[in-house]
């Protein structure tokens, strides 16, 4: 188990240029999920995927984030026009799950720190 | 909509002090309840989790009970030690996907 794993750690970008993220899960989990922090708060649910279909949003994703995961594996979120307001870390975790198991607990990465300029 | 309050840090105590982080949540139906724990520098692990009312988890000498009539999960360590310096985060999970988290508390511990 090399755990949850995201690239880079740390990204400055200007704003109004793209960005992207990624995000290699556990080997064996199924799901996978993107979350934003804030300093001083909790994670924010951002999007989930179940292997390669993306299955919930979250309002707070807005047209210029999107999210994939192509074969099931690893994930990449893009950010596109990047904003002051996108700063943030960014925080990937996957777990593994069947139909009904609400109590599989999520591992997360050490996210990506994003500056916007 | 479901959500999790912590108490508010940040929370200094001295070495083998007891410790209780407050947290309680609001949902429907039956969530499961965890604790993560964040130490500097690093991302979000779990402590401690239960699935169900009266269930107790524990890790690490740490120990959160799942009561259902105060819906509360505090987190409690009869002895803390300067490794426990960290950020700990409440959780629950509903049915559906989504983990809600608290807004964290912050915890030092000096020697």
């Amino acid at each position: 188990d090399t755990g949850v794993s995201q690239d880079p750690r740390h990204k400055i970008t200007k704003r109004g240029q793209n960005v992207t993220f990624r995000c290699d899960p556990i080997s064996e989990h199924n799901r996978l999920y993107w979350y934003r922090q804030t300093l001083g708060q909790g994670p924010e649910f951002l999007t989930y995927f179940q292997n390669e279909a993306q299955l919930e949003k979250s309002r707070l994703l807005s047209d210029r984030f999107s999210a994939e995961r192509p074969k099931g594996s690893f994930s990449t979120l893009e950010i596109q026009r990047t904003e002051q307001g996108d700063s943030a870390m960014y925080l990937c975790a996957s777990s593994l799950g069947s139909r009904g198991s609400y109590n599989s607990p999520l591992h997360f990465g050490n996210g990506t720190r994003l500056t916007v300029t | 909509g479901d959500s999790v309050t912590q108490m508010e840090g940040p929370v200094t105590l001295s070495e083998e002090a007891f410790l209780t982080i407050n947290c309680t949540y609001t949902a429907t139906g039956y969530p499961s309840l965890f604790w993560y724990v964040q130490y500097p520098g690093e991302g979000l692990q779990l402590l401690l989790k239960a699935t169900k009312a009266d269930d107790k988890g524990s890790n690490k000498g740490f120990e959160a009970t799942y009561r259902k009539e105060t819906t509360s999960f505090h987190l409690e360590k009869g002895s803390v030690q300067v490794s426990d310096s960290a950020v700990y985060f409440c959780a629950l999970r509903r049915t559906g996907n989504q983990f809600y988290f608290g807004t964290g508390t912050s915890l030092t511990v000096i020697p």
